[in-house]
């Protein structure tokens, strides 16, 4: 089945601890992104790959890290969490860079930083 | 800058009735625009785009979308209603000309479609 797997599905730390969600999808896609989800905020692009090594930031990308290592993943690595960072998380990826062709979503990632 | 504008939060429509969830945008150049919806404790689904050619959409579910560039307006449409609607749906934009490979996101509408 075509999908993309987000890991975990919760989460709750504490400040400062470092942490790692991951992103796989099983489509070959090359374009791949990073949402988080807000109560009357929408969805706010966190990162985004257009391919292998090529990352680059989106509208809100500020205390996160992103890596593209190989084309079926891309983790999103907080370094140092806050509790600002508590929200629902989404990976999307899509199967062209131009964009034209829809965005295929995880379930999402709900942390919680404390 | 590109935005997207989904003016209102929620949207109550009687089952069997016409429903319409409205987008506004503003981008510099010429969009791609998407309709995704989104059910309870699951990721956004793909519902339909307007690329280009025909302004009116058919997409999944029944639903559609008219393209109106002078109103820079993208509503979504459904001609009746079933109580299964009922979530939470986000207009998107990608601005062509821009250069970005990023999509904006409104900031969603609840459609709550009462039996």
């Amino acid at each position: 089945e075509a999908q993309v797997t987000q890991n975990p599905r919760y989460l709750i730390t504490v400040t400062g601890k470092k942490l790692t969600v991951t992103c796989s999808q099983n489509m070959n896609h090359e374009y791949m992104s990073w949402y988080r989800q807000d109560p009357g905020l929408g969805l706010r692009q966190i990162y985004y790959s257009m391919n292998v090594e090529v990352t680059d930031k989106g509208d809100v990308p500020e205390g996160y890290k992103v890596s593209r290592k190989e084309k079926r993943n891309f983790p999103l690595i907080l370094e140092s969490p806050s509790p600002n960072q508590t929200s629902l998380y989404f990976c999307a990826s899509s199967w062209d860079r131009e964009l034209n062709s829809p965005l295929h979503f995880g379930n999402g990632t709900r942390l919680t930083v404390t | 800058a590109q935005s997207v504008a989904q003016p209102e939060d929620q949207v109550n429509v009687a089952e069997g009735n016409p429903l319409t969830v409205k987008c506004t945008y503003s981008v510099s150049g010429n969009p791609y625009l998407f309709w995704y919806v989104q059910y309870p404790n699951r990721g956004l689904q793909f519902l339909l785009k307007y690329i280009t050619g025909d302004n009116l959409v058919k997409g999944s579910y029944g639903f559609e979308a008219e393209f109106n560039k002078s109103q820079t307006s993208f509503h979504l449409k459904k001609p009746s209603a079933l109580v299964s609607d009922s979530a939470l749906y986000f207009c998107a934009v990608r601005d062509r000309s821009s250069g970005t490979y990023k999509y904006i996101f409104g900031t969603g509408t609840r459609l709550k479609v009462l039996a």
